[in-house]
This record gives structure tokens, C-alpha cells and sequence, in this order.
């Protein structure tokens, strides 16, 4: 079932702007993930962000944890056309090896 | 990570068929997921594999309509039986990989249209 919202549900920015989007969930968690999935494809991972982390970086990829409001973010820094995709968090709940994955997010990145 | 590649790719069925679709991986794992994304849609959880165990269902999908194999550490199918319209999504499997079992990595998906 799905527990996370994100936000916005789509986005649009021109090449070289940030873009930010944010994710909401509802249970404890050990670890939240990032997904990005272009044109209905494989989800390729971005990034993992444990449960006691509040912040993590990998290359043009900026996400933070919020534990007590239940909710992250992901910032994509300096965005280029290839950046369009849908994307997707997905959270590992306590005492649950599967994901449980937010609504996603749709980023169209302008040339 | 996890190499993971799936067959087929993509299909368009009959209703009332069914297809069979393959997850390998090439590492050994324990644990295989299989999620469904229907149009537009984010993923659901159908079941988790585990080698040597029945498959368990999220609630909502029952092993007569999707069954599952998982008959050795690499290896899982999922069968999606007696095909309607409302089957047409993209059928995907993972697992856990990584230093902690914590990253769960995706095969590229299997397209199913039924028509």
C-alpha cells in the first residue's frame, strides 16, 4: 500500500536550476531511498539515507531525513535535461524488508 | 550492487492467457521482491520470495493469480494468470544488496500490455 506523498507531483525548471522535491511518510523507518525512473524503465537507486542520518550528499544529489516530521527531501543541484525523470522515495519500515514507495514525482528539466 | 535482468522485456497478451516472467540476478540473495507499477502509478508490493519458502502476498494479490517460483538463490518467476486489461503495468523485481542488505536494487522491468 502506499504510505508516502511526495511533492510537487510535477515539476518543471530550465537547465542549471535546482529542483527540490520532498517526500512525506507515515511509520518508523530504518532507511529511506531515492529512485529515479525514466519513461517507465527500470528505477535506477540514487541514494540511502538511514534512520539516525539527517543529511547526505553524492555528487549533484543533496538529501535530507527529518525523522520527527517524517519527512525528506531531495535536491538536485545545477539540473541538466538528462535529469528529466520520474522520481520516486521509497521508505524501509521497521520489521519490513520490502519498500513502500511514495507517489512520485515527475521533473522536466528545460533545455 | 546487483545486476539484475528480467525476460521478457515486454509483451501484449490475450486476455484470459498467462505470462511468465523471469528475474535473474547475479549474485546470490535471499530475499527477491515483486512489485507491480501500473500506468501512471507508483509501485506496489506483490509478494517476497525467499529460497525454499512459499512466497508471501501483500494484501490484495493471491498466489492463484500470481504465482511465484523461487527455486534457488539466484532465480525467481512470477506468473500472472488468467490476464484481464486491468493486469497491463510494468512488472519489476528486486533485492536487497550492499553492505547491510539495506539497498534494494531493481531489474529494468517487464512491460505487459493485455488487450
Amino acid at each position: 500500500s502506499q504510505q508516502g506523498e511526495e511533492d510537487p507531483q510535477a515539476l518543471s525548471i530550465q537547465e542549471g536550476e535546482n529542483a527540490t522535491m520532498n517526500c512525506s511518510y507515515k511509520t518508523s523507518i530504518n532507511n529511506l531511498q531515492w529512485y529515479r525512473q525514466n519513461s517507465g524503465r527500470g528505477l535506477v537507486h540514487l541514494i540511502l539515507i538511514r534512520s539516525n542520518e539527517r543529511e547526505k550528499h553524492s555528487g549533484r544529489l543533496r538529501v535530507t531525513l527529518d525523522t520527527s516530521k517524517k519527512s525528506s527531501s531531495l535536491l538536485i543541484t545545477a539540473s541538466r535535461a538528462a535529469d528529466t525523470a520520474s522520481y520516486f522515495c521509497a521508505t524501509g519500515d521497521t520489521g519490513r524488508r520490502a519498500l513502500t514507495f511514495g507517489s512520485g514525482t515527475r521533473l522536466q528539466v528545460q533545455p | 550492487s546487483a545486476v539484475i535482468s528480467q525476460k521478457p522485456s515486454r509483451d501484449i497478451c490475450q486476455r484470459g492467457t498467462s505470462l511468465t516472467i523471469q528475474c535473474q540476478v547475479d549474485s546470490q540473495v535471499t530475499m527477491m521482491f515483486w512489485y507491480r507499477q501500473q500506468p501512471g502509478q507508483s509501485l506496489t508490493l506483490i509478494a517476497t520470495a525467499n529460497q525454499g519458502s512459499e512466497a508471501t502476498y501483500e494484501s490484495g494479490f493471491v498466489i492463484d493469480k500470481f504465482p511465484i517460483s523461487r527455486p534457488n538463490l539466484t532465480f525467481s518467476t512470477l506468473t500472472v494468470s488468467n490476464m484481464s486489461p486491468e493486469d497491463s503495468s510494468i512488472y519489476l523485481c528486486s533485492v536487497e544488496s550492499g553492505d547491510y542488505q539495506e539497498t534494494q536494487y531493481f531489474g529494468p522491468g517487464t512491460r505487459l500490455l493485455v488487450l
